[in-house]
């Protein structure tokens, strides 16, 4: 176990249908990140948070919002998916340290997301 | 920004044998390159990581080999064991903190 969870394990969902996802941390750390992993296609950064501010929005479609109450919780709410949206969902989470780079980043086990 | 390629795509070997997976990247201002293993049903875990002011590091079977000049960075696992079996994933990263991803590796180790 990594210290970061992933609720729910499994979701499907049709297309007019509004879930949300859950990514809790247990590392103490100060950054968390949300990825979209499909079978075609390299890991794909999604959002930031640092200090529970969002830095960064990698273009992602406005049916995805995220959300950050604390440093040791993230939220993706979604709405009105895309069967293309289908793929695993990734929270990761790290330390954020300024003046050292690039942190290391912790990965939960994902939540895999059907969208008929 | 930052490109990261990976190959081989796919990798089967004989248990015993050596593993070599490679990538490449393209931008210098990286600094990080960590490699993360997958198994079937789980998120990436971390397996190794060098910065940019190492060249070599290793874990026991496994050794990472970072060449800054010619931007190309490579994973060894010796001894190879059935529980090897799993995809692999380069990553490079920067001091905004953000990590571009490889497109995998699907290791396969013949017992």
């Amino acid at each position: 176990e990594t210290g970061v969870t992933q609720t729910p394990r499994h979701l499907v969902m049709g297309m007019t249908n509004k879930k949300s996802l859950k990514c809790e941390q247990h590392l103490g750390h100060n950054a968390m990140y949300w990825y979209k992993q499909s079978a075609k296609k390299p890991l794909e950064l999604m959002f930031v948070y640092n200090f529970k501010e969002q830095t960064e929005n990698n273009s992602v479609p406005s049916r995805f919002s995220p959300e950050c109450p604390n440093s040791s919780h993230l939220f993706l709410h979604l709405h009105t998916l895309q069967p293309e949206d289908s793929a695993l969902y990734l929270c990761a989470s790290s330390q954020r340290l300024a003046g050292v780079g690039a942190d290391t980043q912790y990965f939960g086990p994902g939540t895999r997301l059907t969208v008929l | 920004g930052e490109n990261v390629e990976q190959h081989p795509s796919t990798l089967s070997v004989q248990e015993g044998d050596s593993a070599v997976i490679k990538c490449t990247y393209s931008d210098s201002a990286s600094n990080y390159f960590p490699w993360y293993k997958q198994e079937l049903g789980k998120g990436p875990q971390l397996i190794i990581d060098i910065r940019s002011n190492v060249g070599e590091k290793k874990d026991q079977r496994i050794a990472v080999t970072l060449n800054k000049t010619a931007k190309h960075f490579s994973l060894h696992i010796t001894e190879t064991q059935p529980e090897d079996s799993a995809v692999y994933f380069c990553a490079a990263g920067d001091a905004g903190n953000m990590l571009t991803f490889g497109g995998g590796t699907r290791l396969m180790v013949k017992p």
